[in-house]
């Protein structure tokens, strides 16, 4: 069975450029997550969505983050403008359900803004 | 203060040794307990659950302490191939944002030496 993906697995950008990741989940899992990871850090979760709804996007910097996840399937995450700040591993993770489910990650988003 | 705090090492330990990890979590409301693995420019991935009872997966064993909340990991007879980050990650209500969400240690690094 396929594992999440995740598109592009590399982004290099200058500041104030806009920036979107893309995100697959395994099939059938209704959650799906994306998280910030920066070096030497665990992933801070950003944004958690069951199917469509944004159940839980308390952490995303909604001054230039946002987020969609149209027909409850793949997802998008974008960040306009980028900043310096804003240089780290974006990963996107799904679960059948949101609470008692392990959470499988995808291969991560690295982006570089400079 | 961290929700989830570990020693980031690196640990450095010789081929065949055992080696412990420890973690301390700050809410006591905290409702579920994992280590998950996470390579060197890889995606996390869940090792094992903790249980109250503590657990055992082949070399690897888990225990969890919940009036200390302190959760622990040890690996017996360690190989070249155990060489990752571990990740100490606690599941339930966030002290920062009340919601239920999986909270990330910042890892702790082992490095196996032949």
């Amino acid at each position: 069975e396929a594992g999440v993906v995740q598109s592009p697995r590399y982004k290099i950008i200058e500041k104030k450029q806009p920036v979107a990741f893309w995100c697959n989940p395994i099939s059938g899992h209704n959650t799906l997550y994306w998280y910030l990871q920066n070096l030497g850090q665990g992933p801070e979760l950003l944004i958690r969505y069951e199917n469509e709804e944004a159940v839980d996007d308390s952490q995303l910097p909604k001054d230039r983050f946002s987020a969609e996840r149209l027909k409850g399937v793949d997802s998008t995450l974008k960040i306009q403008p980028a900043e310096l700040g804003d240089s780290a591993v974006y990963l996107c993770a799904s679960s059948f359900s949101a609470f008692t489910d392990t959470q499988y990650f995808g291969p991560g988003t690295r982006l570089t803004v400079l | 203060r961290k929700e989830v705090e570990q020693d980031p090492g690196p640990f450095n330990v010789p081929e065949g040794a055992t080696v412990a990890f420890n973690c301390t979590y700050s809410n006591s409301a905290s409702q579920s307990f994992f280590w998950y693995r996470q390579d060197c420019r890889k995606e996390p991935k869940l090792l094992m659950s903790v249980y109250s009872s503590g657990n055992e997966d082949g070399r690897f064993t888990a225990q969890l302490n919940r009036a200390s909340q302190y959760i622990s990991l040890l690996i017996r007879d360690s190989k070249l191939s155990d060489s990752a980050t571990y990740l100490c990650v606690v599941r339930g209500p966030s002290l920062d944002t009340g919601r239920r969400a999986l909270t990330f240690g910042s890892g702790t690094r082992l490095q196996v030496q032949p």
